[in-house]
């Protein structure tokens, strides 16, 4: 099975960039990749997702490497409410259905 | 406001006693999924359902079982036969399972402790 590598923390100063990288050497060509974002004692929250190429919306971009082996969140301007575990997920088709396989995500600490 | 509720936030249990978690949703989805995270770790997927009155195992199901009779409800229950059933419990829910690219929603978990 597909699997994602991530950091597990990072720290991040209040209003700068934060970049979150995810490795997922064995992705196959139709698993799309997907964020999502956890605080504590809560569910994920969705940030992002992308097939092959780069993508941004009102939280995030991601960016997708060419052979689809990495991908980076990028959070532009960090804020203390970003603090959280952001997981790197394949979302891969078996089974006749889309399955999510989450890694171990990456705590984000942001320093005011 | 649409979204997931799941209830309670807490339960506690003695060992030995079967227990069911409630979720539901309004979001008007037909795809439903319950996972089990431990500390520090990811989520991992027990039992999901693409439609009504169908329900799929997923990668940790021994232990649990699942009902959906109506589209708004899919009640997790983790029986005695469940080796280490304290977890934080959430379930989700999406449009439908075959899209490429449909997120999944999620609720704001069960924490069941079983002693």
């Amino acid at each position: 099975d597909a699997k994602t590598t991530q950091p597990n923390s990072m720290e991040s100063n209040e209003e700068e960039p934060v970049h979150l990288p995810c490795n997922h050497s064995t992705i196959s060509g139709t698993d799309y990749i997907h964020w999502y974002r956890q605080l504590p004692s809560q569910g994920p929250e969705y940030v992002i997702h992308g097939l092959t190429s780069n993508v941004n919306n009102r939280m995030a971009s991601l960016a997708i490497a060419e052979d689809r082996k990495s991908s980076t969140l990028i959070l532009h301007r960090a804020t203390l409410r970003d603090a959280a575990v952001y997981y790197c997920i394949l979302r891969a088709f078996t089974s006749g259905t889309y399955k999510y396989i989450f890694g171990t995500g990456t705590r984000l600490k942001v320093l005011a | 406001d649409g979204g997931i509720t799941q209830s309670p936030k807490y339960l506690f249990r003695k060992e030995g006693q079967n227990v069911t978690l409630s979720c539901e949703q309004n979001l008007n989805h037909d795809a439903m999924y319950w996972y089990r995270q431990d500390p520090g770790q990811g989520l991992r997927l027990i039992y999901y359902s693409q439609i009504v009155n169908d329900f799929q195992k997923g990668d940790i199901a021994e232990g649990y079982s699942v009902s959906r009779e109506k589209k708004e409800s899919f009640p997790l229950t983790v029986t005695s036969a469940q080796k280490n059933p304290t977890a934080f419990y959430l379930c989700a829910s999406s449009i439908d399972s075959t899209g490429s690219s449909y997120e999944q929603y999620f609720g704001p978990g069960t924490r069941l402790t079983v002693t």
